[in-house]
């Protein structure tokens, strides 16, 4: 079992639309993750963090975190064909050492 | 954010040549960077935690004396693809943790990425 799963996609939205994205991770020890949006050909761009139990809001994003289940989400809002790249989740190991995810395809379609 | 520099942000080189990337912290000190690598349609791959003052730290499988790491300050780390081959042709991306900030999380920040082609 991977450290950190997430559906590799694609996800095909409608422009407007919500998209979602899930994450679920394997150690329990966790306390720190992230949220990455990499474009074909570009490095990964940090969205977003969150550590306590929850949700989280920053403009369109919101990201949900679930200790006991063990499981993290991003909800993109409104979403735009600027949207559409791959969607990095990760979490910190030890070490300040990023654990990443495959990542999650998104396509907005107009 | 912080801001992470790399240069070039493309290098060809021929089989058998060294290439040096550089990885810079422009607004922030970095006692560690991290080196990863990409291959086409693949996900990051740790390769290295590059450490100021001491040696790097390298993950299974990666040749520590192909892949020479210097962090030569608390700014600046290097990359050297020693003696490289057509397989090594990868995207080389480098990124650095800011220390501190709310409840003290750090947060990673990543470079441009250089893409190596070796011919």
């Amino acid at each position: 079992q991977k450290e950190v799963e997430q559906n590799s996609g694609p996800l095909s939205v409608p422009e407007g639309a919500i998209a979602s994205l899930n994450c679920t991770y394997s150690d329990r020890g966790s306390q720190s993750f992230f949220w990455y949006r990499q474009y074909s050909g570009k490095s990964p761009e940090l969205i977003m963090f969150i550590y306590s139990n929850g949700d989280k809001e920053d403009g369109r994003f919101t990201a949900q975190l679930n200790k006991a289940s063990q499981y993290v989400s991003l909800l993109i809002r409104d979403s735009q064909p600027s949207d559409s790249a791959t969607y990095l989740c990760a979490l910190k190991a030890a070490g300040n050492k990023l654990t990443f995810g495959g990542g999650t395809r998104v396509l907005v379609k107009p | 954010g912080a801001v992470v520099s790399q240069h070039p942000s493309w290098v060809i080189c021929k089989s058998g040549t060294s290439v040096k990337i550089e990885c810079r912290s422009l607004d922030f000190q970095a006692t560690t960077m991290f080196w990863y690598r990409q291959f086409p349609k693949q996900s990051l791959m740790l390769m290295a935690t590059s450490n100021e003052g001491s040696k790097a730290t390298y993950e299974q499988g990666v040749e520590k004396d192909k892949f020479l790491i210097n962090h030569a300050s608390l700014t600046l780390s290097t990359l050297t693809v020693t003696s490289a081959h057509p397989e090594d042709s990868s995207f080389y991306i480098c990124s650095a943790p800011t220390s501190g900030g709310l409840h003290g999380t750090d947060t990673q920040y990543f470079g441009p990425g250089t893409r190596l082609t070796v011919l």
